[in-house]
């Protein structure tokens, strides 16, 4: 257990339709990343958020948002969906202080289906 | 702009025999990071490697870093069946890491 939630484990929902990840991170961590993973596939890094601000970001596509609160848990929104948009999302934490090195730790993944 | 490439990509081998997984990356990466992803699951800290020279074992799996050569390798000793699993390499930058394809490794009784 790396101690990164992230809710709900499944989702299956319709295209057009609009859903929000949930990610809590490790206690104390001020990062969070997000990926997507389709089946087969490499990871694809979506963003990363640090202390609340937005600090990097990959292949996101405008139909996804995210936002990290002051709480540090984190929320991925996907909306229009598309057929294309089925895949594991995962989360990961990491401590991202000055010096600290970078080592992220994931959570179990959420896995969207969209029918 | 940092690229970390891993080969092989896939890897099919008996239980008994070694292997090795490279992973090459483009451009200065202060540490080199090494997962496992098993079918369906999260992804799995391996080793951490923090400076040149450095080696890391864990079991039947030994990583090391030559940040001379942009190189990364993780050996397979005596691999056994659990060992089957997708590993990815990752290097540092600007506050995220870089991932490899990842290696699909599956080790045949």
């Amino acid at each position: 257990d790396s101690g990164v939630t992230q809710t709900p484990k499944h989702l299956i929902t319709a295209t057009g339709q609009r859903v929000t990840l949930r990610c809590s991170p490790r206690s104390g961590d001020l990062s969070v990343y997000w990926y997507q993973q389709s089946l087969d596939q490499g990871l694809q890094f979506l963003i990363q958020y640090y202390n609340g601000e937005e600090r990097a970001k990959g292949n996101i596509l405008e139909r996804f948002s995210a936002q990290q609160f002051p709480d540090l848990h984190s929320e991925l929104n996907l909306s229009s969906l598309e057929l294309g948009d089925s895949a594991l999302y995962f989360c990961a934490s990491s401590p991202s202080g000055q010096g600290a090195y970078h080592e992220q730790y994931f959570g179990p993944g959420t896995r969207l289906t969209v029918t | 702009e940092l690229k970390v490439e891993q080969n092989p990509l896939f890897l099919s081998m008996q239980e008994g025999k070694n292997y090795t997984i490279y992973c090459n990356y483009s451009t200065t990466s202060d540490r080199l990071y090494w997962y496992r992803q098993d079918p369906g699951k999260s992804l799995e800290s391996l080793f951490v490697l923090l400076s040149n020279g450095a080696v890391k074992q864990e079991g039947r799996l030994m990583a090391s870093l030559d940040t001379k050569a942009r190189l990364s390798t993780l050996h397979i000793t005596a691999a056994v069946h659990d060992l089957s699993a997708t590993y990815f390499c990752a290097g540092d930058s600007n506050y995220q890491l870089i991932w490899g394809a990842g290696t699909k490794l599956i080790i045949k009784p």
